[in-house]
């Protein structure tokens, strides 16, 4: 069975500094997509940064970066320079044959 | 991407009734998805949409409780039948984008009293 795996319900992080957040799955495609989703509290669900799992590149959007490591399963979420708007949850999904696996989030608070 | 909207943001139901939820994309999608978001959890995808077919269901959703339908490839309602307080959820219609990503709805706020 294809799982994603979140195991920080939260973190924490002071405004300007950065933190990561983890995500491991698994699954026996060779073929898939891996996302990362922000779900402040007015409920929308906004793609943050997605990778496709044949390339080696970590993806990277302005504050935002992964550290994709396809061996270890694992596609963890660096965000620099927090700032308070990206208090959040974020999830993590992974896309095999259109259907969405999703973890069980991670609470991102902002300290300021 | 495309841009959805979902309508309503939120009701207040009595147990028994129906609720019948929309959305509308600005471009043609093959595929709606229709998600459950159950309080502090994460998202539990109910059926995915085509149209001109019956909704593919997943496990543990049945049409019956959960009718949908895709009259064309901008629109999609979800209806959540008979209701109980079980059925309090945010509800979100997502379609698949052409740049890898999914798009959601701004999702349908659900309470059942």
């Amino acid at each position: 069975a294809q799982t994603v795996t979140q195991s920080q319900p939260e973190m924490s992080v002071q405004e300007a500094e950065t933190v990561t957040l983890s995500c491991t799955y698994d699954t026996s495609e060779s073929d898939y997509y891996l996302f990362w989703y922000k779900q402040p509290p007015s409920r929308q669900m906004i793609l943050v940064i997605r990778q496709e799992a044949y390339k080696q590149q970590n993806a990277t959007e302005n504050r935002f970066s992964v550290n994709f490591q396809k061996a270890a399963k694992s596609f963890s979420l660096k965000i620099s320079d927090s700032q308070l708007g990206d208090a959040a949850m974020y999830f993590c999904a992974m896309d095999s044959n259109y259907q969405l696996i999703w973890g069980a989030g991670t609470k991102l608070i902002i300290k300021p | 991407s495309a841009v959805i909207s979902q309508k309503p943001s939120r009701d207040i139901c009595q147990r028994g009734t129906s609720l019948t939820i929309q959305c509308q994309v600005d471009s043609q999608v093959t595929m709606m998805f229709w998600y459950r978001q159950q309080p502090g959890q994460s998202l539990t995808l109910i059926a995915t949409a085509n149209q001109g077919s019956e909704a593919t269901y997943e496990s543990g959703f049945v049409i019956d409780k959960f009718p949908i339908s895709r009259p064309n490839l901008t629109f999609s309602t979800l209806t959540v039948s008979n209701m109980s307080p079980e059925d309090s959820s945010i509800y979100l219609c997502s379609v698949e984008g052409p740049d890898l990503g999914y798009t959601f709805g701004s999702g349908t706020r659900l309470t059942v009293v």
